[in-house]
């Protein structure tokens, strides 16, 4: 089975634009998480969906926005870049029964670079 | 509040057992996982524990958890240069309930492996 599969994997972007980026969870995964990686630092929390619901969101603002789709794919968009949206975006996925079992698999990123 | 603490850099030569540290503030976290992280790549799950158990080995790799001190390691026995990366720790606290899977991350340890 494929694991958790991001697209696309390299891409860069001028200050002011958007960007999508794309995540397929693990099949049989309903869960989808987003997290954002700064050179250096740990990842940190972007949001959560589950049953294309959102179910957590972190500290970002509103320039950041997600969607799960019914086949729990999932694009997280970022609105009117800044030099400091350069990161990695991973995202996550599990199967979401709670947390039994709640083991939270990433895929490789999406490497961004704001220019 | 959330925050996983780990020391930046630790070198250990081949062979040797290699000992990552890692601490955290929230006593009411459920699961606590091992993240390895390769340059340029997402991250790994090595493994992880959950809070009512103190040990759990799987072959190389064993984490130690002490409850009462907020205090989780991971040892990975016969270091190898393959072993070479950063490990990041991460908890997820109490406070998410059902399907939320947000993860709070350490800022990493870059463990290098000499010859």
């Amino acid at each position: 089975d494929a694991g958790v599969t991001q697209s696309p994997t390299h891409l860069i972007k001028t200050r002011g634009q958007q960007v999508t980026l794309r995540c397929s969870p693990i099949s049989g995964h309903k869960s989808v998480s987003w997290y954002q990686q700064v050179l250096g630092q740990g990842p940190q929390f972007i949001f959560q969906y589950y049953e294309k619901e959102e179910r957590g969101r972190g500290n970002f603002p509103d320039r950041f926005s997600a969607r799960q789709f019914p086949n729990y794919s999932s694009e997280l968009n970022v609105n009117a870049l800044l030099l400091g949206d350069s990161a990695l975006y991973l995202c996550a996925s599990s199967l979401g029964q709670g947390l039994v079992g709640n083991t939270i698999y990433f895929g490789e990123g999406s490497w961004l670079t704001v220019v | 509040g959330e925050d996983v603490e780990q020391s930046l850099f630790l070198s250990v030569r081949e062979g040797d057992s290699s000992v990552i540290n890692c601490t955290y503030t929230d006593s009411s976290s459920t699961y606590l996982y091992w993240y390895k992280q390769e340059p340029g790549a997402g991250l790994q799950l090595l493994t992880y524990i959950f809070s009512n158990m103190d040990m759990k080995q799987d072959q190389r790799l064993t984490v130690l958890l002490n409850k009462k001190d907020k205090h989780l390691s991971l040892r990975i026995a016969d270091t190898q240069t393959g072993d070479s990366a950063i490990y990041f720790c991460a908890e997820i606290p109490d406070t998410n309930t059902g399907t939320a899977s947000k993860l709070t991350f350490g800022t990493g340890t870059r463990l290098q492996v000499t010859l």
